[in-house]
């Protein structure tokens, strides 16, 4: 079973940066895909961009040079982070994961919270 | 890139049927996975692979896919299934993460 811890809500000025975490135990990050997914106020959920098992990286056209995905092998760990931030990035951001078929993102993080408000 | 399209909202008296179509360009050819999320939670699988349930689901959620729909049908449904679902499928692509995610419909019970 595996499970997906994310790090804590930010609040974050117009133009920043931030970076949410994503802990996965259970298995290893090099054995996993992982989605960065979204859920903004009164929109739907919207995958940002997939970190492969072989390290490579998918973004969404919409985020392209704005996000980057990395990963810590040595501690099992996943990072987003979305650059020049506007109040319509506000949103939950969640991480996701899958057990044996990639395609199905059947395990979910809590969500962190990110609000962006000058 | 890939559209998925549903209806923004259905509603349903408690113990009816709620259907929750998901339309796509021969949706048929892939296979479909449905989210529940309800508010302050984080998505649920309740049907993946068209119409599986994963451990824990109960039978009231089934699904099927043909043509240009997909639809998720909960019988007799309870207020606690009152959410948001969200339709999904994998589409290949060079330029695009393959996760696409419906806009979802938010099911009311009545």
């Amino acid at each position: 079973q595996v499970q997906l811890v994310q790090s804590g809500a930010e609040v974050k000025k117009p133009g920043a940066s931030v970076k949410v975490s994503c802990k996965v135990s259970g298995d290893t990050v090099t054995k996993l895909y992982i989605h960065w997914v979204r859920l903004a106020p009164e929109k739907g959920l919207e995958c940002m961009a997939t970190l492969d098992r072989e390290g490579d990286k998918y973004y969404a056209r919409r985020f392209q040079g704005r996000v980057t995905l990395t990963a810590d092998t040595s501690t099992d760990t996943a990072y987003m982070e979305l650059s020049s931030l506007t109040s319509e990035d506000t949103a939950v951001y969640y991480c996701a994961t899958h057990s044996v078929d990639p395609t199905i993102l059947t395990y979910w993080g809590p969500g962190t919270l990110v609000a962006v408000s000058s | 890139s890939y559209v998925l399209t549903q209806p923004p909202s259905v509603s349903v008296a408690p113990g009816q049927t709620a259907r929750v179509p998901c339309g796509g360009d021969n949706i048929g050819a892939k296979s479909v996975h449905w989210y529940r999320r309800k508010p302050g939670q984080a998505p649920l699988l309740v049907v993946h692979d068209d119409s599986d349930r994963p451990s824990g689901i109960p039978e009231r959620f089934s699904g099927s896919n043909s043509g240009n729909t997909a639809t998720l049908t909960i019988s007799s449904v309870e207020a606690g299934d009152e959410a948001d679902y969200y339709c999904q499928v994998w589409h290949t692509s060079s330029d695009q993460p393959h996760v696409v995610f419906g806009g979802g419909t938010k099911l009311t019970v009545l």
